[in-house]
C-alpha cells in the first residue's frame, strides 16, 4: 500500500509569510501527528488528530496550527514565519493512534525560512 | 510533562563492535518504541515494548523495557556500516508521544 505522502518537499519562506503543508496518511488510517525536526532540538510533538479533531497538542506557539479532512488528509498551517521555524516538518499515520501504535513517517517537508 | 532523555547523543562504533543506546523517562510509560533514521531519510519504526522487563531482539538488535517501565536500551551487536542513522526512542504516556533526542551513529570501517 502507498506510504505517507508528504507535499512539498522542500519550501523556502521569507519571515512573516504563512505556509501550509500537506500530509496524506496510509489508507485507512486514521490518525495524523506532526512533528518539527532540527538538529539541536530532536523530534519535537506538535499535535495530533484523530478523526479530524485534535487530540493532543505539543508546547509549541498558536502560529502552529493543524486540520484534518474527512478522508483523514491533514494539513498543518504556520503563520507569521520566523526564521526560527526553519526545521524539517513530519507527519506520521497510524491506524489507532498515539495509544501504542506503530506510526509511518512520510518523507517530510523542509521548510526554509529566509 | 513528560521528558524522554536519550543517550549518548552521538556514539562512534569500530566495524565489528558492540554498542548500547539507554532511554530514559520522568515518568511511567505505557510502551516504548524505537525507530531509525538513515541520513537523509525519515523516522523508520524498529519495535514496540509493551511489558515490563520485556526483552526483544530482531538479528543483531536487542531492546529491553525496564522493571519500573521508565528506561529502555538497544543493543547492537557486531555493528555494521548499514547501522549508521539515529536512533530514536519514543514513550508514550497519557496518549503523547513523546521522543527522546536520538543517538546518531557512525561507523568506522
Amino acid at each position: 500500500k502507498a506510504g505517507v505522502t508528504q507535499t512539498p518537499r522542500y519550501l523556502i519562506k521569507t519571515r512573516g509569510q504563512q505556509v501550509t503543508l500537506s500530509c496524506s496518511p496510509i489508507s485507512g488510517h486514521r490518525s495524523v501527528s506532526w512533528y518539527q525536526q532540527t538538529p539541536g532540538q530532536g523530534l519535537q510533538f506538535l499535535f495530533e488528530y484523530f478523526s479530524e479533531t485534535q487530540r493532543n497538542k505539543g508546547n509549541f506557539p498558536g502560529r502552529f496550527s493543524g486540520r484534518q479532512f474527512s478522508n483523514s488528509r491533514s494539513e498543518m498551517n504556520v503563520s507569521t514565519l520566523e526564521l526560527g521555524d526553519s526545521a524539517l516538518y513530519l507527519c506520521a499515520s497510524s491506524f489507532e493512534g498515539t495509544l501504542g501504535a506503530e506510526a509511518f513517517f512520510g518523507q517530510g517537508t523542509r521548510l526554509t525560512v529566509v | 510533562g513528560q521528558q524522554v532523555m536519550q543517550i549518548p547523543q552521538y556514539q562512534h562504533v569500530q566495524e565489528g563492535e558492540d554498542f548500547t543506546t539507554y532511554c530514559n523517562s520522568s515518568t511511567t510509560l505505557s510502551n516504548i518504541q524505537w525507530y531509525k533514521q538513515r541520513p537523509g531519510g525519515h523516522p523508520v519504526f524498529l519495535i514496540q515494548l509493551v511489558k515490563s522487563g520485556e526483552v526483544k531482539k530482531q538479528k543483531r538488535l536487542t531492546f529491553q523495557f525496564g522493571e519500573a517501565k521508565k528506561n529502555s536500551s538497544l543493543h547492537i551487536t557486531a555493528t555494521q556500516t548499514t547501522d549508521v542513522g539515529t536512533y530514536f526512542c519514543a514513550g508514550t504516556n497519557d496518549y503523547k508521544l513523546s521522543f527522546g533526542a536520538g543517538t546518531t551513529v557512525t561507523v568506522r570501517a
